[in-house]
C-alpha cells in the first residue's frame, strides 16, 4: 500500500514553455502533498507543501506565481513550471501523506525536468 | 533553521565489509528521524524511522541509532552487498502541524565485488 505515481517520468521541453506535472496517490487519501526539486548530487530541497482544497505554502525563495501548485482532490497535485529556463532543470520529487504535519510521507518516482 | 549534515559523502567498500553512515543535526528538537535510500535518476525508499523517544532501529542488514542531544544518528549496514549500492539520505522532522521534512546532503555508497 501507499504508492504515489508522478507523470510524467521525464520531459523536455523549450525555454519559455510551461510544463506540468502530477502527482498521484494510488490507494490512500493525502490530505497533504509535498514537492521536493534536487539539483544534480544535491540533496532534496522542499519547494512547496498543499493541502488538499487550499493555497499552496511555498518556500522562502520559490516564487509562488512560477511554481504553481494546484491541489484539488485528495488523490492528486499537480506542480506547473510556467516560462520554464535552463535553470528549471532539475529533478521534481513529490510526497503525499495521509494528514500532513508529521505524518509519513509516501514519495513519488520523480520527474526528470530538462529545459532546452 | 535545521541543518543536516552527512559524512561521509562518498564512501567506497569492498563487498562484505560492515559500514557506518553519519549524520548530524544542529536542532536536536526534532519528533523523528528517517534514512532513506536513492538509486540513481529514483525517488526515496524508506529504510528506517526513529522516533525521538527510541534510542535505534533495525531491519534485516541495517540498524539505525540515534542520540537526540548530541544530535547524531548512524545508519550500520553489516555485511555490505553490490546491491546496496546507492545514495542514503538522512531527514529529520520536527513536530507540530506546519513540519516539514529537512534531507541532509547525502553519502553515495559503493559496494565493490
Amino acid at each position: 500500500g501507499a504508492v504515489v505515481s508522478q507523470h510524467p517520468s521525464w520531459v523536455i521541453c523549450k525555454s519559455g514553455t510551461s510544463v506540468k506535472i502530477e502527482c498521484r496517490s494510488l490507494d490512500f487519501q493525502a490530505t497533504t502533498m509535498f514537492w521536493y526539486r534536487q539539483f544534480p548530487k544535491q540533496s532534496l530541497m522542499l519547494m512547496a507543501t498543499s493541502n488538499e482544497g487550499s493555497k499552496a505554502t511555498h518556500e522562502q525563495g520559490v516564487e509562488k506565481d512560477k511554481f504553481l501548485i494546484n491541489h484539488a482532490s485528495l488523490t492528486l497535485s499537480t506542480l506547473t513550471v510556467t516560462s520554464a529556463h535552463p535553470e528549471d532543470s532539475s529533478f521534481y520529487i513529490c510526497s503525499a501523506s495521509l494528514w500532513g504535519g508529521t505524518d509519513t510521507q509516501y514519495f513519488g518516482p520523480g520527474t526528470r525536468l530538462t529545459v532546452l | 533553521k535545521q541543518e543536516v549534515t552527512q559524512i561521509p559523502a562518498a564512501l567506497s567498500v569492498p563487498e562484505g565489509e560492515n559500514l557506518v553512515l553519519n549524520c548530524s543535526f544542529t536542532d536536536s528538537a526534532i519528533y523523528n528521524l528517517q534514512w532513506f535510500r536513492q538509486d540513481p535518476g529514483k525517488g526515496l525508499t524508506s529504510l528506517l524511522l526513529i522516533q525521538s523517544s527510541q534510542r535505534e532501529q533495525t531491519s534485516g542488514r541495517l540498524n539505525a541509532s540515534l542520540d537526540k542531544s548530541s544530535g547524531r544518528s548512524t545508519l550500520y549496514i553489516a555485511a555490505s552487498q553490490p546491491g546496496d549500492s546507492a545514495t542514503y539520505l538522512c531527514a529529520v522532522i520536527k513536530g507540530g502541524t506546519a513540519s516539514k521534512l529537512t534531507f541532509g546532503t547525502g553519502t553515495r555508497l559503493q559496494v565493490t565485488l
